[in-house]
This record gives structure tokens, sequence and C-alpha cells, in this order.
């Protein structure tokens, strides 16, 4: 079975401050990772995703993950917060191979302050 | 181009009140998801289609919720005699391809208050 841990249901900070969400995963087979961002009454929409390709992932927006498997995580992070990047953050993981389904965590909602 | 849409977009339905629920996927996209999002939750998996043959529904959560693709497009997930458990937005996705490596496209979901 494959799960994901989100440490922090809400963060806050200041506009221009680093965004960290933190994210660890549990997979018993090698995972391809996601984050997505969710705007209010609107679907998720990739940020970035890891497929084994390279550790430090750079997504839309300027966000940007690292994959450490000896930590088990898939930290999102961003150097300068806008204010449009409020919004709730998705990190979820699934088996690689054929087709299968997404097993998203809690989610994060950021909170971003002038 | 278009993304993925769903309609209706909201549904209020009564105890005990069959509901179907729409989704078009991209056109062209052979695969296709359902998920179920909890208020406060993240989503949670339904059933999976490859073209019009459903491969996973081990996600459904009783006999109650049926999912059907006939003609390998357009999906209907149908709730039979629904109960207040049931209220969440339920969220379709499409990917071009077969494999885990394509990106499940989202639809902005189908919000199910059943009263």
């Amino acid at each position: 079975a494959q799960s994901v841990t989100q440490l922090g249901s809400h963060v806050s900070v200041s506009e221009g401050a680093l965004v960290l969400l933190r994210c660890n995963y549990s997979s018993s087979v090698p995972p391809y990772l996601f984050w997505y961002v969710q705007y209010p009454n609107q679907g998720l929409q990739l940020l970035l995703k890891y497929t084994s390709a390279a550790t430090l992932v750079k997504g839309i927006n300027g966000f940007e993950a690292e994959f450490k498997k000896s930590e088990t995580s898939f930290h999102l992070t961003k150097p300068s917060a806008h204010m449009s990047d409020a919004a709730e953050y998705f990190c979820a993981v699934s088996k690689t191979g054929t087709a299968s389904k997404l097993t998203f965590g809690t989610g994060t909602r950021l909170q971003v302050t002038l | 181009g278009a993304g993925v849409s769903q309609s209706p977009r909201y549904k209020v339905a009564k105890r005990g009140q069959d509901v179907a629920l729409r989704c078009d996927p991209i056109s062209g996209h052979v695969s296709l998801f359902w998920y179920q999002q909890a208020l406060g939750q993240g989503p949670e998996f339904l059933t999976y289609f490859q073209n019009e043959a459903q491969l996973d529904k081990s996600g459904l959560p009783s006999d109650r919720f049926f999912a059907e693709r006939p003609e390998g497009s357009v999906s209907t997930l149908k709730i039979q005699r629904t109960q207040q458990e049931d209220s969440a937005v339920y969220l379709c996705a499409s990917s071009s391809g077969d494999t885990s490596y394509n990106e499940q496209f989202f639809g902005p979901g189908t919000r199910l208050t059943v009263l």
C-alpha cells in the first residue's frame, strides 16, 4: 500500500518569504510523486512530478521539490512567496508502470500575508 | 483547448434520491479516473477506466455507487439511494496515455450535498 503524510494542515508565510510544504511518503515499490495545487472552486492543477529521472524537480510558478529516498520525503519549496500562491496544496503518490490511482495527502492550506 | 468538464457543478439531493454525475474528458484521452473529496480532505480514488473498460473499481465505497464509460469518452458516476455521508466533491480526471507517467488533468468537480 502507498500513503503520503503532509505535516501541517495550515502554513502561513509573509509575502517574499520562503515557502516550505512538507510531504513524506510510504511505498513498498519505487513511486512516482506529485504536487498539486487547488484554488477555490477549481480542479487540481499539477505543479510538478517526480518520475525517477532527477531528484530535484522544477515545476510551474517557481516551485520545486526534492526527492530524498533516505528520508522518504518530497518537500515542496519556493524561494519567495507571492500573494497568488495562497491555495491548498496536495502531495500525491502513485505506482510506476501502468496507469494507476493517485493517493493523496490531506492537504496543506497556504496563507500568504503582507 | 478545452479541459475536463463536469456537470452539474452543484447538486442537491434529498436522502434516498438517485443522482448521476457526468464527466467529459479531454478529447482522445484514454484513461479516466473518478475521485471523491470530502470537506477538508484530499481526494480519494473511486474507479478507473481505460477506454470503455473499467479496470479498477476498488475505491467505490458501496454497491450504491456505479460508474460507466460505454463509448470510451464521456463517463457517468451514478449514486443510488444517496446518504448524507455521500456529500462531497466528486472529481474526474483524464490522461492521454495508459501509464502512471501521463499527467492526470482534473475537472472542476461536482459538489454533491445530500440533505
